[in-house]
């Protein structure tokens, strides 16, 4: 168990750029789940994946936001036309059946 | 109103102390109550994990859910410096819930 992977730490992009991040979960999970965390806030849930089916999605993920699992494994979470608004940790987690998330260390987003 | 409400703090208390952490929430189907502790940078470390009323006590950390009030409690026994971190309580409405609702959480300082 190496826990959850992402990459990479930390990403600083001008506004307008598209930007991708990547998340390994723990190995065997088949839950995957993103959320965002602003300063002095707690994580904002974004969407999930049983596998590698998007079974939920937050108000908060416009249609520059876009998450894939194609396998079941890693996922990614694309952003396109980043505004300065989007600037924040995107934080993923996973979980096995009835276990409580593991979380990442994140990928810090900074848009100029 | 949010879901979840957590005293931001910050909270200060000397070394040995016992500390108290404490969250409200309104949705009534929530069944599921975890705390996370997150260091500066990185991504939220699980805890404690509670499934309906009741305590759970692991090492120095004690978890109490009072559903009937809404409530819920974490309390650390001797406190030490390396337990400085926002805490985050976090509820769900199942195990394999679609999304976990966190509170916003408390910044805990530790004085030497």
């Amino acid at each position: 168990d190496t826990g959850v992977s992402q990459d990479p730490r930390h990403k600083i992009t001008k506004r307008g750029q598209n930007v991708t991040f990547r998340c390994d979960p723990i190995s065997e999970h088949n839950r995957l789940y993103w959320y965002r965390q602003t300063l002095g806030q707690g994580p904002e849930f974004l969407t999930y994946f049983q596998n590698e089916a998007q079974l939920e999605k937050s108000r908060l993920l416009s249609d520059r936001f876009s998450a894939e699992r194609p396998k079941g494994s890693f996922s990614t979470l694309e952003i396109q036309r980043t505004e300065q608004g989007d600037s924040a940790m995107y934080l993923c987690a996973s979980g096995e059946g009835r276990s409580p998330l593991h979380f990442g260390n994140g990928t810090r987003l900074t848009v100029t | 109103q949010k879901e979840v409400e957590q005293d931001p703090g910050p909270l200060s208390v000397p070394e040995g102390a016992i500390v108290s952490l404490n969250c409200t929430y309104s949705n009534s189907a929530f069944q599921y109550f975890m705390w996370y502790r997150q260091y500066s940078r990185k991504g939220p470390e699980l805890l404690m994990y509670t499934y309906s009323s009741g305590n759970k006590e692991d090492g120095r950390f004690t978890a109490q859910v009072d559903k009937s009030s809404k409530y819920i409690s974490l309390f650390i026994r001797d406190s030490q410096p390396s337990d400085s971190a926002t805490y985050l309580c976090a509820m769900s409405r199942d195990s394999s819930a679609s999304k976990i609702i966190f509170g916003s959480g408390t910044r805990l300082s530790i004085r030497p």
